[in-house]
């Protein structure tokens, strides 16, 4: 039973444009949740997080969102670019990142087109 | 002055065989942690060690054991290989607010 869900496994975008991807969870005890960013042949790449105690936060063109009522956040990257065309991964944590452990969906392969 | 390493990169095997992933961290974290992504693409925890104590094992056979000489290692030995246990294996470790990935292991059992 998947905790964590991404929905979508595919998204393009224009280059320039919005990319929201988005991701819900069942588990009304995690506290923590995490953005991930993985190119093929390497590891994820850590990009943003969020607390349970936020329902926003940002860095730089990444925004995340947390709609807690909802089980739902979103990661808003505005402008995309092509660089950023990857496979994205939510996560999420009941105890914090470090001390529990992970739980991630199944991920949403993004594609910025020039 | 990469964060997170794992040797080797790629490890092809027979069945049966025994083998061992090793992981290293520079960045001074407590936890160090091991996944598996399957052929589903889901990452899934495997362990954790905080301060050479296991404080997170999943329901993974115990053909796979951790070890930790260190703060800065934690190696992961599999025996009696399966064909199943074919994935790509990372190693990260963590600090209170998130995990650092290393650059994962593609493991193929023949």
């Amino acid at each position: 039973d998947q905790q964590v869900k991404q929905n979508s496994p595919s998204l393009s975008v224009q280059e320039g444009r919005i990319s929201i991807l988005n991701c819900d969870y069942t588990n009304s005890m995690f506290d923590y949740f995490l953005w991930y960013k993985k190119y093929p042949a390497e590891g994820p790449t850590f990009l943003i997080s969020i607390s349970s105690i936020k329902d926003k936060n940002e860095d730089g063109r990444f925004t995340v969102f947390l709609n807690k009522s909802a089980k739902h956040l979103s990661l808003h990257i505005v402008p995309s670019q092509p660089g950023d065309s990857a496979v994205y991964f939510c996560a999420a944590s009941a105890v914090g990142g470090s001390q529990g452990n992970l739980i991630f969906g199944k991920g949403t392969k993004l594609s910025v087109k020039p | 002055d990469t964060a997170v390493s794992q040797t080797p990169k790629y490890l092809v095997t027979q069945m049966g065989n025994d083998k061992s992933i090793k992981c290293e961290q520079n960045l001074g974290h407590d936890t160090m942690y091991w996944y598996k992504q399957d052929s589903k693409k889901f990452l899934k925890i495997m362990f954790s060690y905080n301060n050479k104590e296991l404080i997170i094992n999943e329901t993974v056979p115990n053909r796979f054991s951790p070890k930790s000489p260190d703060k800065a290692h934690l190696n992961l030995h599999i025996n009696s290989l399966e064909l199943g246990d074919s994935a790509v294996y990372f190693c990260a470790s963590g600090d209170t607010d998130t995990q650092y990935f290393g650059p994962g292991t593609r493991l193929t059992v023949l």
